[in-house]
């Protein structure tokens, strides 16, 4: 099974700054990764797909780049919503598998 | 508009089955990839099972042999036939689309519904 890493686990930040979030696969996976947003007590949400699409409504201070193992979510400019948690997933071999999660907390 | 309508969790014993259900609405389960992802109690995200977009179906090692995913395309709707369960199933659970089909990560879930596995 490929295992994903995340750092950190959680952080704080102020709003309007900028966070980077990173996310390590065990083996190469290409640039099958996905990130997703999630809110307590809601489903999760697609932001970026293999790697570095975004999904559409997404907001562009989002963004997403890496490929083979190592890969990172960058989020320019903070906002108030965006306090939430973040997991990486890869898709490029069953098992499918998720990072353990970074949480965004206010600073 | 995309919708995903989880429904049967609820609270069950050791051993016991339970069959969850999906129902999509806003485009059509036949042809796309559908998987269940579960969330244990202030827990991280877990794979269970996927569906492909024609019979083909995988499982999760914690899961394989007890759990089966299937698909009715007169109604739309996704199944998670549970079977054996264990107190390390309890957990919402999550029906989600993979969009574009195999890759491209899962681009709509449903609300969760939550399985309770204790005596």
């Amino acid at each position: 099974d490929i295992q994903m890493t995340q750092s950190p686990s959680s952080l704080s930040a102020s709003v309007g700054d900028r966070v980077t979030i990173t996310c390590r696969a065990s083996q190469t996976i290409d640039s099958f990764l996905n990130w997703y947003q999630q809110k307590p007590g809601k489903a999760p949400k697609l932001l970026i797909f293999v790697a570095s699409n975004l999904q559409g409504g997404v907001p562009s201070r989002f963004s997403g780049s890496g490929s083979g193992t190592d890969f990172t979510l960058t989020i320019n400019g903070l906002q108030p919503e965006d306090f939430a948690t973040y997991y990486c997933q890869q898709s490029h071999s069953l098992p499918l598998t998720f990072g353990q999660g970074t949480k965004v907390e206010i600073k | 508009e995309v919708q995903l309508v989880e429904s049967g969790g609820g609270l069950i014993q050791p051993g016991g089955s339970l069959r969850l259900s999906c129902v999509a609405s806003g485009f059509t389960v036949n042809g796309n990839y559908m998987a269940w992802v579960r969330q244990a109690p202030g827990k991280g995200l877990e794979w269970v099972s996927l569906i492909d977009s024609g019979t083909i179906t995988y499982y999760a090692d914690s899961v394989k042999g007890r759990f089966t995913i299937s698909r009715d395309n007169s109604k739309n709707t996704v199944y998670l036939q549970m079977n054996s369960l264990r107190a390390e199933d309890t957990a919402i659970y999550y029906c989600a689309r993979e969009g574009g089909g195999s890759g491209d990560g899962f681009d709509y879930w449903g609300q969760g519904t939550l399985v309770t596995v204790s005596s």
